[in-house]
């Protein structure tokens, strides 16, 4: 059974940096052709993709957000980390990982998400 | 990259046929043919409906089913159910490792 997990703090502060963290079961990052992305959805609004990253350690981001993005892996963990830095309450928004296949072009297992909310 | 255009909201009666759209432009939707579908109760982990356009992953029912033309997509769901009553996004490849999204139609299953 694949299951993917995010976690992190529900509450940030504008200009401060965010770190979700991505726990899954039921696949290896170590397997070839394996990626977690990260997806976002503010309230109300459409779902933006935001980086991805490969078993063999590629990293992929959104153009837009590039310059606040990292995604690390922790492959003997079963976990992906994204952070973001520079917050502000435009970032609030439900964050999401999902496991991907090079060369599939679409997620195939979800988390159920994390809300994460900027504010003062 | 411009979000993908969904109508916000949908309804049907059981066992009734509805189709979402999804339109965006040459450059994802009308350039690829790597469009997918998602079911998402809220509280819980969005489910791969169709990929590639009309592709159904094992285990997705028949009644869901894909489509495209130029540069809008269509997810259509037939005999309706209660328990289809959920969001729906869809998402396509937009080139060089990167993806638009919808932003998501409700249905309501009357």
């Amino acid at each position: 059974q694949i299951t993917l997990k995010e976690s992190g703090p529900t509450l940030v502060r504008p200009t401060q940096t965010l770190t979700l963290t991505c726990s899954f079961s039921g696949f290896s990052l170590s397997t070839g052709g394996v990626g977690v992305g990260w997806i976002r959805q503010p309230p109300g609004e459409a779902l933006e993709w935001l980086a991805l990253i490969y078993w063999d350690g590629d990293e992929r981001y959104s153009p837009s957000l590039s310059s606040r993005l990292t995604i690390t892996r922790d492959t003997s963990k079963n976990r992906v980390v994204l952070t973001m830095t520079h917050m502000d309450p435009v970032d609030t928004a439900s964050y999401y990982c999902a496991r991907y296949w090079q060369g599939r072009y679409y997620f195939d297992y979800w988390g159920q998400g994390t809300l994460v909310t900027v504010s003062s | 990259q411009s979000a993908l255009t969904q109508p916000a909201s949908v309804s049907g009666s059981p066992g009734q046929s509805i189709t979402i759209a999804c339109t965006g432009t040459s450059s994802d939707v009308g350039g690829y043919d790597y469009v997918s579908w998602y079911q998402h109760h809220p509280g819980t982990a969005p489910k791969l409906l169709i990929y590639d356009v009309n592709k159904r992953p094992s285990g997705v029912s028949n009644r869901f089913s894909g489509s495209k033309s130029g540069n809008t997509a269509s997810l259509t769901i037939s005999g309706l159910q209660s328990d289809d009553e959920a969001d729906y996004f869809c998402s396509s490849y937009s080139g060089t490792t990167t993806w638009v999204f919808g932003g998501g139609t409700k249905l309501t299953v009357l």
